[in-house]
């Protein structure tokens, strides 16, 4: 079946320090990934995508390669923001455009 | 552009009553529409596929008639709480498929708070 595995939070930075988060994938097929971020109170906002092996989705200095070979999606960011501060989901769609969502990783940027 | 709304974006209502949220794509037409809970500090979970003019389909565990799905328009999907409990106080978000091309996106709503008191 289809899953999301992503790393456990919460993490908590320094302002300008390097992001990574971790997620690996199992499906059948070949899925899309997705980052979605979401902000406190609010729903989620497509960060990136990627629809297809060795793609590289990015936006707002974030990143994320789509590695059939190890299944993972990690997102990454060189210099993170206090307004970097969200939840950060990883999750995949399927033929059936059916998403599995990660659990989550909360993110605290401290000035 | 592809937006969906949600409304109420909160709402709070007493135990045994029954609530209602609107989920509409704003600028494009969506045959499908998904609806997800999300548990505090927790990820969503699908609750439900909503196809337009036919029945929902409900994931394992969910309780139709509790959990009451209208797909009456190609813009307009309801979810509607019933003899709610505060056990079903959440966040409820909706999605909405759009079709560009071969490509199939979903698009997210902002989210409706549920509190039942």
């Amino acid at each position: 079946g289809n899953s999301v595995t992503q790393m456990e939070g919460p993490v908590t930075l320094s302002e300008e320090a390097f992001l990574t988060i971790n997620c690996t994938y199992t499906a059948t097929g070949y899925p899309s990934l997705f980052w979605y971020v979401q902000y406190p109170g609010e729903g989620l906002q497509l960060l990136l995508k990627a629809t297809k092996a060795d793609d590289k989705g990015s936006n707002k200095g974030f990143e994320a390669t789509y590695r059939k070979e190890t299944t993972s999606f990690h997102l990454e960011k060189g210099s993170v923001q206090v307004s970097d501060s969200a939840v950060y989901f990883c999750a995949l769609s399927d033929l059936g455009n059916q998403f599995y969502f990660g659990t989550g990783t909360s993110l605290t940027v401290i000035p | 552009g592809a937006v969906v709304s949600q409304h109420p974006s909160r709402v709070i209502c007493k135990s045994g009553t029954s609530v209602k949220i609107e989920c509409r794509s704003l600028d494009f037409q969506a045959t499908t529409m998904f609806w997800y809970r999300q548990f505090p500090k927790k990820s969503l979970m699908l609750m439900a596929t909503s196809n337009e003019g036919s029945k929902a389909t409900y994931e394992q565990g969910v309780e139709k008639d509790k959990f009451l799905i209208n797909h009456a328009s190609l813009t307009l999907s309801t979810l509607t709480v019933t003899s709610a409990h505060p056990e079903d106080s959440s966040f409820y978000i909706c999605s909405a498929r759009k079709t560009s091309g071969t490509y199939n996106e979903q698009f997210f709503g902002p989210g409706t708070r549920l509190t039942v008191l």
